[in-house]
Parts: structure tokens; sequence; C-alpha cells
């Protein structure tokens, strides 16, 4: 079945670093890859979409490429915020399917 | 993107009593959602709810302890019954929005304590 793989959590990072989260899927045909962000106290937000292979997802400098030869779709941001603590999660969503497929989530904190 | 609300925003109940949460778009949807979300842990999806039809349960889920009400496009309500401290979650909703390969867009979620 399909599945999504994260990073383990939790991230702790100093203002201006660089970040990555690591994202990895199992799917059996061709999905739509997203990432959501959940701020403390509050709903998932959508962040950024890819819907097919080599496609760019970016929003609020955070970007992320789907790759379908490594499975991958890995969230990337040059320089981190306080303001980016966060819980995220990376998810997929097949081809033809309603269903969203969520990873475990990674907590990110970031020191000022 | 949909504007999606929910009500309660948040809620303790005790234990055996049945709380009701709804979800109200602000445009017509053929899809809803819900999903559970258990303290630090990633969200579960309920069921499925289209307008007009039984909703649509995933494994573990059954409609006698999580009954849903689709009355129209805008608008959904999940029920969580005889409530055991183990549904202490936060409940969200969500709707497919787009066109094309739609996009799951999620409400603000409903957080539940159960005593």
């Amino acid at each position: 079945g399909n599945s999504v793989t994260q990073m383990e959590g939790p991230v702790t990072l100093s203002e201006e670093a660089f970040l990555t989260i690591n994202c990895t899927y199992t799917a059996t045909g061709y999905p739509s890859l997203f990432w959501y962000v959940q701020y403390p106290g509050e709903g998932l937000q959508l962040l950024l979409k890819a819907t097919k292979a080599d496609d760019k997802g970016s929003n609020k400098g955070f970007e992320a490429t789907y790759r379908k030869e490594t499975t991958s779709f890995h969230l990337e941001k040059g320089s981190v915020q306080v303001s980016d603590s966060a819980v995220y999660f990376c998810a997929l969503r097949d081809q033809g399917a309603q269903k969203l497929v969520f990873g475990q989530g990674t907590r990110l904190t970031i020191n000022p | 993107s949909a504007v999606i609300s929910q009500k309660p925003s948040r809620d303790i109940c005790q234990r055996g009593t049945s709380l009701t949460i709804q979800c109200q778009v602000d445009s017509q949807v053929t899809m809803m959602f819900w999903y559970r979300q258990q303290p630090g842990q990633s969200l579960t999806l309920i069921a499925t709810a289209n307008q007009g039809s039984e909703a649509t349960y995933e494994s573990g889920f059954v409609i006698d302890k999580f009954p849903i009400s689709r009355p129209n496009l805008t608008f959904s309500t999940l029920t969580v019954s005889n409530m055991s401290p183990e549904d202490s979650s936060i409940y969200l909703c969500s709707v497919e929005w787009g066109q094309g390969r739609k996009t799951q867009y999620f409400g603000p979620g409903t957080r539940l304590l159960v005593l």
C-alpha cells in the first residue's frame, strides 16, 4: 500500500540555518505530493505541492522537488526563522484516489 | 482556496457523552473528509462524506461511533459518540478544491479532551 516516511524529529536549528526535512514515499501509481504545516494550536495549512515528476513546489521560501527516481520530496529552506517553528507533514495522494496518506510529522523548533 | 470553519474550536467532555462537531465551507464542494489527530501523532482519515450519500468509513472506524451527516454541499457534522479518554484528539475536516488534480484544504480543527 501507499506510505510516507519522514525524517525523525524533533529538529532544532538556529535562526538563519539551512533546513532539510526528508520525505520518501511508496505508491502504486503516480501520486501528487504535498507538504502541510501545523503551527502551534492551529489546523493544517498547505505549504506546497507537486503533481508530477520533476515539479518543484515552493512557498514562503520553502521548496520541494518531486523526485520519482528516488521516490522523494524533501523540504528545504535556505534560511529559517523563529516563525517557522511548527510541525511539518509530508503527504501523498495516489492518482485517482481521494485519500491523503500522511507521514508521521516532523517537529521543527528554531531558536533565535 | 475554500475557507473552512469548525465549531466548537475546543471542548472538554465527560466520558459516556457525545459531541457533534460542525464543519462549514464558504463554497460548494463535492467531497468532505474527517480526520483524527491523536496527541503527538499524525492524521488518520476517519471517513469521506459525499452530499446525499452515506459516508465511507476507513478501517477501524464505524458509523455507530462516528456518525456523519452531509445535508448539503457546504456543511457536514461529525459526532463522537459515547466518548472515552481515548477519543481525546484533534478532529479536522477537509475539503477538496481546485481544478484537475484537486488539493485538500483543512479546517482549524476541534480540540477535544475527554475526562
